[in-house]
């Protein structure tokens, strides 16, 4: 089936530490984007890519860092600099210039 | 800077009522108005979509208004269901520098349907 798989679904980490999320899609979707979301609040923008190589800071990058070396791949580091890094992150993907955005089904980061 | 607001944060409705969601938003660049539903837990899906060339869109229960003079839209939920109680997410986005080429999205309503 295709879709958009991110892993893990639950993550903890210590305070210093780097995560990495995964995100991997089978759409053929050129772009790929990762979002955040906290309680109550809306959906922000981390990072996104619309072409292998090449990515673009959100509204919130500071503390992430990302890499697009496959098409179908768009991992996520959330590194030590991330203040305040618990919440829940999600992974979409669509075509350049089409409006439908897809979304995985999340990944929760608890840093205790 | 938030260029789509999004209102009411939450929404309490009996079964069978009708939620009204509104957005308004600021690019008039924009040119493509999805929303988004939300389960707890789970990723957004898409809704229904909207282009400003038409002034409402139906789809099922679901009915989108649009005022391009007043850049506003709106979701309309007819004949609520428990099983419709998410959270719903507008959204905007358009092509070119102006519109940033991504999707720009309001703070999301959480919609509680009593049975």
């Amino acid at each position: 089936d295709g879709g958009i798989t991110q892993s893990p679904k639950y993550l903890f980490r210590k305070e210093g530490q780097n995560v990495t999320l995964s995100c991997e899609q089978n759409l053929n979707h050129d772009a790929m984007y990762w979002y955040r979301q906290d309680p109550g609040q809306g959906l922000r923008l981390i990072y996104y890519s619309q072409i292998v190589n090449d990515f673009q800071k959100g509204d919130i990058a500071e503390g992430y860092s990302v890499s697009r070396e496959k098409k179908e791949s768009f991992p996520l580091t959330v590194t030590s600099a991330q203040k305040n890094p618990t919440a829940f992150y999600l992974c979409a993907s669509n075509f350049l210039n089409t409006g439908e955005l897809f979304f995985g089904e999340g990944s929760r980061l608890t840093v205790l | 800077q938030q260029q789509v607001k999004q209102s009411p944060q939450s929404l309490i409705v009996q079964k069978g009522g009708i939620p009204i969601i509104n957005c308004a938003y600021e690019n008039t660049a924009f040119d493509y108005f999805p929303w988004y539903q939300q389960f707890p837990g789970k990723g957004p899906a898409l809704l229904i979509a909207i282009r400003p060339d038409v002034s409402e869109k139906k789809e099922g229960r679901f009915t989108i208004s649009f005022n391009k003079s007043a850049k506003q839209f709106s979701l309309h939920i007819m004949d609520s269901q428990p099983g419709d109680s998410a959270t719903y997410f507008c959204a905007a986005s358009g092509r070119g520098e102006a519109a940033g080429n991504k999707l720009t999205f309001g703070g999301g309503t959480r919609v509680l349907v009593k049975p």
